[in-house]
């Protein structure tokens, strides 16, 4: 079975200073990962994606994150916070037809 | 609480031929997603209401697709025609909108069109 969890529901950072978002995951087969964002009143936007080619993934805005096969992880990771950065962030795993949402993490930026 | 109900769960047709999803969201949820999500890639989305109106469907291929939400609760997507590149899962999701961020967001199990 496929699950996504997403470590912490809230979190909050200074302007400026390095943002860490924490994914595990478990599944079955091979999987693809993901990061999406949610800026208010959008729909999801692809941040990053893994799909069994290089570890560590770039994504857009400056965005990586890393995807450790013995820890189960795929933490989102950015070394400097800024206000724009302010959303909802869901890692998602999918595999075949299916797709696993996680509960989502607010990213809260302070000046 | 009754999840998000997408119909059919499956569906084949011929390249050419016309088809349609259906969707009912979670009671009470303003605001309704149509994703699509081809094989070994995350779900793109398509189109986005806002109760009846359309807040975003910049991602939607204007010329084959279209969606309503005339009453703003359930919704329907059309695909017409269909190209072989549509196979795909649509997903219909739904959410709450509070102070302009969206709450429990709920996918459907999503219609596997295959596309022949």
């Amino acid at each position: 079975a496929q699950s996504v969890t997403q470590l912490d529901s809230h979190v909050s950072v200074s302007e400026g200073t390095p943002v860490l978002l924490r994914c595990n995951y478990s599944s079955s087969y091979s999987p693809s990962l993901f990061w999406y964002v949610q800026h208010p009143n959008k729909g999801l936007q692809l941040l990053l994606k893994y799909t069994s080619a290089a570890t560590l993934v770039k994504g857009i805005n400056g965005f990586e994150a890393e995807f450790k096969k013995s820890e189960t992880s795929f933490h989102l990771t950015k070394p400097s916070a800024h206000m724009s950065d302010a959303a909802e962030y869901f890692c998602v795993v999918t595999s075949d037809d299916k797709i696993i949402f996680g509960k989502g993490t607010r990213l809260h930026i302070l000046p | 609480e009754a999840g998000v109900a997408q119909s059919p769960r499956y569906k084949i047709i011929e390249k050419r031929q016309s088809v349609a999803f259906w969707c009912n969201p979670i009671s009470g949820h303003a605001t309704l997603y149509w994703y699509q999500q081809i094989l070994g890639q995350g779900p793109k989305l398509l189109i986005q209401f806002q109760n009846n109106g359309v807040v975003d469907d910049s991602q939607l291929p204007k010329d084959r697709f279209s969606a309503e939400r005339l009453k703003g609760v359930d919704s329907t997507l059309k695909i017409q025609p269909a190209k072989l590149e549509d196979s795909a899962v649509y997903l219909c999701a739904s959410s709450l909108e509070y102070r302009g961020f969206n709450y429990g967001y709920t996918f459907g199990s999503g219609t596997r069109l295959t596309v022949v």
